[in-house]
């Protein structure tokens, strides 16, 4: 009973790598979303997904790509890492109006 | 546009005392409303939800949260705290429309609960 899968669980870069963060599920769901989380700042939404093949941007989307090739894969990309990026990242995924079931995380830090 | 306020981003009680974490929301269509729960260095795990059934939502853990329209507010209380609930919670109200339902979430409340 995996539910949803993140990996890694924690990565150091230097400013300027590129790197992916992958998200799995294994429960059907159609919706997936990637938040990061910062102190005194919540969960903020980066891309999300109704569907395979259908991708669309959150609230801060600048710096990230996403695509959804398949109904369990969502991997969050980053381009061309700063340090503004360091974070906690979340991928979530739901069914239909069901809560959402979150993975996790990965702790990114980049120098 | 939807959005949430959690009042205090920190609550100190003792075990035993009454926990109350307050959320209040913004929304312009009647809204669905959680709590989560993040222990440390851990994922967020769902506490309870409101979806316009009843008004008092009774979740894990002993806690519930009553859903009052007239002062758009969600706050979460639980009777005794326990060591075992310092943690940091999170109010969500789900977004409509363009955000196709995604979470919209509260700064945090951190509980920490002494001896």
């Amino acid at each position: 009973n995996a539910g949803v899968t993140q990996t890694p669980k924690f990565q150091v870069l230097k400013t300027g790598q590129s790197m992916t963060l992958q998200c799995a599920q294994d429960m059907n769901h159609e919706y997936m979303s990637w938040y990061r989380q910062d102190p005194g700042m919540g969960l903020r939404l980066i891309h999300y997904s109704v569907g395979a093949g259908i991708t669309d941007q959150g609230e801060v989307p600048n710096g990230y790509n996403v695509s959804r090739s398949t109904t369990e894969d969502f991997p969050l990309r980053l381009l061309s890492a700063a340090p503004s990026q360091t974070s906690v990242y979340f991928c979530a995924s739901r069914a239909g109006s069901q809560p959402q079931h979150f993975g996790d995380g990965t702790r990114l830090s980049i120098l | 546009a939807q959005s949430v306020t959690q009042l205090g981003s920190h609550v100190s009680v003792s075990e035993g005392a009454l926990v109350l974490l307050r959320c209040n929301y913004s929304s312009s269509v009647p809204p669905y409303l959680f709590w989560y729960v993040q222990y440390p260095n851990q994922g967020l795990q769902l506490l309870l939800k409101y979806t316009s059934a009843a008004t008092l939502v009774k979740g894990i853990n002993g806690f519930e949260a009553e859903f009052k329209k007239s002062e758009t507010s969600f706050h979460l209380t639980k009777p005794s705290a326990h060591m075992s609930d310092a943690a940091e919670y999170f109010c969500a109200v789900r977004g409509f429309g363009g955000s196709q339902g995604n979470l919209i979430f509260g700064k945090g409340t951190k509980l920490s609960v002494k001896p």
